[in-house]
C-alpha cells in the first residue's frame, strides 16, 4: 500500500497572498492530479501531471499555478487568494495516465481566505 | 462535453431500508470505466466501485452498480441501508483521448436510525 500526504491540512491567508499546498505519494505513481472539492459543486480538475517532467491544465485551471519537482512530489499555488475564499484541495495519484480512473486520495487542505 | 449528473444532493434513509443514488451521464468518447467514489467525513475520497461492462452487476462492501449503456446510467443501489453508510458519494467515467475523470457533484447520503 502507499499514501498520500498533504501539507499543510489547513491553511488561513490573506486576499491577494500567494499560498502554496504540497502533495506527497510514495505509491511510485507516474500520474498526479490537483482537484478543488465544492459543496455541490463536485471535484474539479485544476492540474495534473502525466509523468516527472509533464504539467497539464484541468478545467479550472485559472488562478493556480502547479510544480512537479520529482516524481513523488506535485505542488499548488494559489497565485492570488480571493477574500473569503474557503474550497478544500485534493491531491491524487494514479498508477499511470491510462489508468485516470483509479485514483489515489489524499485527505485535503482546507482554504480560508480571510 | 463529458458530464455526469447526480440527481440528488442529499439523500436521507432509515436504518434498514433501501437505498437508490442515481447517477447518469453524457460523452462524446468512448468511456473507459465508471466509478462511485465514497467519501466518510474527514477521510479521502475512495473507490467503492468500478465498471466497464455494459448490463454487468458490480458488487462491493453491499453496493451494487450496474452499467447500462442503453439508458447512460449507472446507479447505486444498496438493500439494506447502515449508519455507517453516511458519506458523500461521487459518481465518475473515464474516457476521451486523455482518459480524464468527470465527476458528478455528489450525494450526501445520511442514514438515520
Amino acid at each position: 500500500g502507499g499514501i498520500i500526504t498533504q501539507t499543510p491540512k489547513f491553511l488561513i491567508g490573506q486576499e491577494g497572498q500567494k499560498l502554496t499546498l504540497k502533495c506527497q505519494q510514495n505509491f511510485n505513481h507516474d500520474t498526479m492530479y490537483w482537484y478543488r472539492q465544492d459543496s455541490g459543486k463536485g471535484l474539479r480538475l485544476i492540474y495534473y501531471s502525466i509523468t516527472e517532467n509533464d504539467l497539464q491544465k484541468g478545467d479550472l485551471s485559472e488562478g493556480y499555478d502547479a510544480s512537479r519537482e520529482k516524481k513523488s512530489s506535485f505542488s499548488l499555488t494559489v497565485t492570488s487568494a480571493q477574500k473569503n475564499e474557503m474550497a478544500v484541495f485534493l491531491c491524487a495519484s494514479s498508477l499511470d495516465w491510462t489508468n485516470t480512473g483509479q485514483l489515489y486520495f489524499g485527505e485535503g487542505s482546507k482554504l480560508t481566505v480571510l | 462535453g463529458d458530464s455526469v449528473t447526480q440527481t440528488e444532493g442529499l439523500v436521507t434513509v432509515t436504518e434498514g431500508l433501501p437505498v437508490k443514488l442515481n447517477c447518469t451521464y453524457q460523452t462524446t468518447y468512448l468511456t473507459i470505466a465508471f466509478f462511485w467514489y465514497v467519501q466518510y467525513l474527514n477521510e479521502a475520497p475512495q473507490v467503492l466501485l468500478k465498471s466497464s461492462t455494459d448490463n454487468k452487476r458490480t458488487e462491493h462492501q453491499g453496493f451494487h452498480a450496474t452499467l447500462h449503456k442503453s439508458s447512460s446510467s449507472f446507479h447505486l443501489q444498496k438493500s439494506s441501508a447502515q449508519l455507517s453508510d453516511s458519506a458523500l458519494y461521487y459518481c465518475a467515467h473515464s474516457g476521451g483521448s486523455n482518459y480524464k475523470l468527470t465527476f458528478g457533484k455528489g450525494t450526501l447520503l445520511t442514514v438515520t436510525p
